[in-house]
């Protein structure tokens, strides 16, 4: 069974500052890997997803994940914060492959607090 | 771009009601989920429809069924609500071809049984 890891629960940072979210997963194979973002009183949002190929995936909002295998990361990115990104962010795992290959495990979020 | 819509962003009900969630979606996907979102708890899989008339029970079913007797329409039912199951609940839907397609979301229905 698949697992997601999301180590931090709250990150605050300044507005114009870089900012790197954290994903860990488990699971045998090479899995299907995907960001959401979620904004207050709303429903999940898909900033990017990975299956294969380049390991650096590009997203919308200026946002970018890169898988390491070797790590067993999925880390988000987005090199300038903008206070509109403030919000919770969600990895999934999703299985490559097995009768359960519609599951999505997410992780337990991560709070942005984006400073001005 | 794929809409998933929720007939109620907010529910107030009270204990032992039935009650009913609505969720529709417009692209002819055959996947659709029921989630419920706890702080703290992240987003935990109730039920599951692979197609019409299709359901599997995800991590969290007890307290609840569901309905899927057309394609774009998925229910979530609590047979006779209770405190415990004031929460967010999220619906999704997915084209199933490949595990890479990623589930859509609507809104959410933030439920608050008294």
């Amino acid at each position: 069974a698949q697992s997601v890891t999301q180590p931090d629960i709250h990150i605050t940072v300044s507005e114009g500052a870089s900012l790197e979210l954290r994903c860990n997963y488990s699971y045998g194979a090479t899995p299907y890997l995907f960001w959401y973002v979620q904004s207050p009183g709303q429903g999940l949002q898909l900033l990017l997803k990975y299956f294969s190929g380049d390991t650096l995936v590009q997203g919308i909002k200026g946002f970018e994940a890169e898988f390491k295998r070797s790590q067993s990361s999925f880390n988000l990115r987005k090199p300038s914060v903008h206070w509109s990104d403030a919000a919770e962010y969600f990895c999934a795992v999703g299985a490559s492959s097995g009768g359960s290959n519609y599951k999505l495990t997410f992780g337990k979020g991560t709070l942005l607090t984006v400073n001005p | 771009d794929v809409k998933v819509t929720q007939s109620s962003r907010y529910l107030v009900k009270r204990t032992g009601e039935k009650v009913f969630l609505e969720c529709v979606q417009d692209m002819d996907h055959e996947n659709m989920f029921w989630y419920r979102q706890d702080p703290g708890l992240g987003l935990r899989l109730i039920y599951f429809s692979y197609d019409v008339k299709m359901k599997e029970k995800g991590d969290i079913p007890e307290g609840y069924s569901v309905s899927r007797e057309k394609k774009e329409r998925f229910s979530l039912i609590l047979e006779s609500a209770s405190t415990n199951q004031t929460s967010m609940y999220l619906c999704a839907s997915r084209k199933p071809t490949l595990g890479s397609q990623p589930q859509h979301f609507g809104d959410g229905t933030r439920l608050s049984i008294l």
